[in-house]
This record gives C-alpha cells, structure tokens and sequence, in this order.
C-alpha cells in the first residue's frame, strides 16, 4: 500500500542548530512531493513542492528538501532553526495520476531561544 | 479572495446527532477535499471530489457522506455521530493539472463528540 512516513515525532532544537525532518514514501512509481507547515493555532501552509527538474528545491522561509528517487525520501532542511519555526510539519505525497494527497503523521519542531 | 472557509469553528455534539460542516472556496477550484487531524496520526484523507458532481472516498470515509453539487461548496455529513469522530475537520482545495495540486486549506472545525 502506499505509505508516507515521518519517523521524527518530535524534535527539539536550540535557535540557530540545523534541522532535517526525514520524509519517505512506500511507492516506485512518479510521485509529487510537498512540505507543509502548521504553526500554532493555524492552518496549513505550504512550504515547497517538487514535481520533476533538480531535486534540491527550496521553499519560503529558507526551508530547503532534496529528493532522492532511490532512497524514496525527500527530507525537508534549514541550516540555522529560529524560534519562529517552533511548529509541526507535514509530508505529503501524491502517487502517480491519482487525486489524493496522502499525508505523514507529521513532526512537532520546538525551538529554544 | 476570501480562500477556503469553514462554518462552524467550533461545534459539540452528542453521540447519536448529525451534523453538516460546511467548507466553500472562491478560488474556483476543480479538486477539494476533506481531512480529519488526530494527534500522532497526522492528517487522513476522508472524501475528496475532482468536480461537481464527481466523488470518492479517502483513507477513512467511514461514517461521513459528501456531495459536490457546485464547484464552490464541498459539505461533509456526520449521520450518527459517535465519539471516535472527535478531530479537527480540515477542508481543502485545488487546481488540478501536472504541475500544481498544491492544497489550500481551510482554517478547520473543531468537532467535539460526547
């Protein structure tokens, strides 16, 4: 079955460490691949999409996520963290040619000042 | 554009009621969707359209009907409510084509069920 999978739960981080949030997705087929952001108390925002060309894309906000086809992931990246970031991020997939958009269980990100 | 809106923000509701929450975009897009957002499971797909009149079901479409009669509305029923629907209820929406899908959502409800 097609999966997505964020296997950080939960991830604390002091202002200005680097950040990688793991992202893989169980499928060999084309896929579109989305980060999304839902800071406290809102709605979700999307972050960067990559649907085919250079697999580094970067997203607002400096957030940056390299997709690698053989290894089915696409991990979402930040150099330097701020407190502003404090929020759970969400991957999402869409499989082939179909419509829905199956998203992982998400990753709760603290930063500390 | 006033996006992807919700009615109600908040809503309680007691085992055995029904309910419609409703989800509307300006936006004129073809594909909308609803999501339910449970701690540590993330969000799951429970219905999505791709048009008027064009439905189908998501990961969890149990216990939850929708229809698409206009592009613009997109309502999600609860027939019998029971307190495993307990969530906040995300609607989304789209354009469809090769090079989007990316997903405008709504600000949610917040469904309680005792």
């Amino acid at each position: 079955a097609q999966s997505v999978s964020q296997h950080n739960h939960h991830v604390i981080l002091s202002e200005a460490a680097s950040l990688e949030l793991g992202c893989n997705y169980s499928y060999g087929g084309t896929v579109n691949l989305f980060w999304y952001v839902q800071y406290p108390g809102q709605h979700l925002q999307l972050l960067l999409k990559y649907f085919s060309g250079d697999p580094l894309v970067k997203g607002i906000k400096g957030f940056e996520a390299e997709f690698i086809k053989s290894k089915f992931s696409f991990n979402l990246r930040k150099p330097s963290v701020q407190w502003s970031d404090t929020a759970e991020y969400f991957c999402a997939v869409r499989f082939g040619n179909t419509d829905k958009l199956i998203f992982g269980t998400g990753t709760r990100l603290q930063v500390f000042p | 554009n006033a996006g992807v809106t919700q009615t109600p923000k908040f809503q309680v509701l007691k085992t055995g009621q029904s309910m419609t929450l409703q989800c509307a975009q300006d936006m004129n897009h073809e594909y909308m969707s609803w999501y339910r957002q449970d701690p540590g499971m993330g969000l799951r797909l429970i219905h999505y359209s791709v048009g008027a009149g064009i439905t189908d079901q998501g990961e969890v479409p149990n216990g939850y009907n929708v229809s698409r009669s206009t592009t613009e509305d997109f309502p999600l029923r609860l027939l019998s409510a029971a307190p495993s629907q307990t969530s906040v209820y995300f609607c989304a929406s789209s354009i469809t084509g090769t090079s989007s899908y990316e997903q405008y959502f709504g600000p949610g409800t917040r469904l309680t069920v005792t």
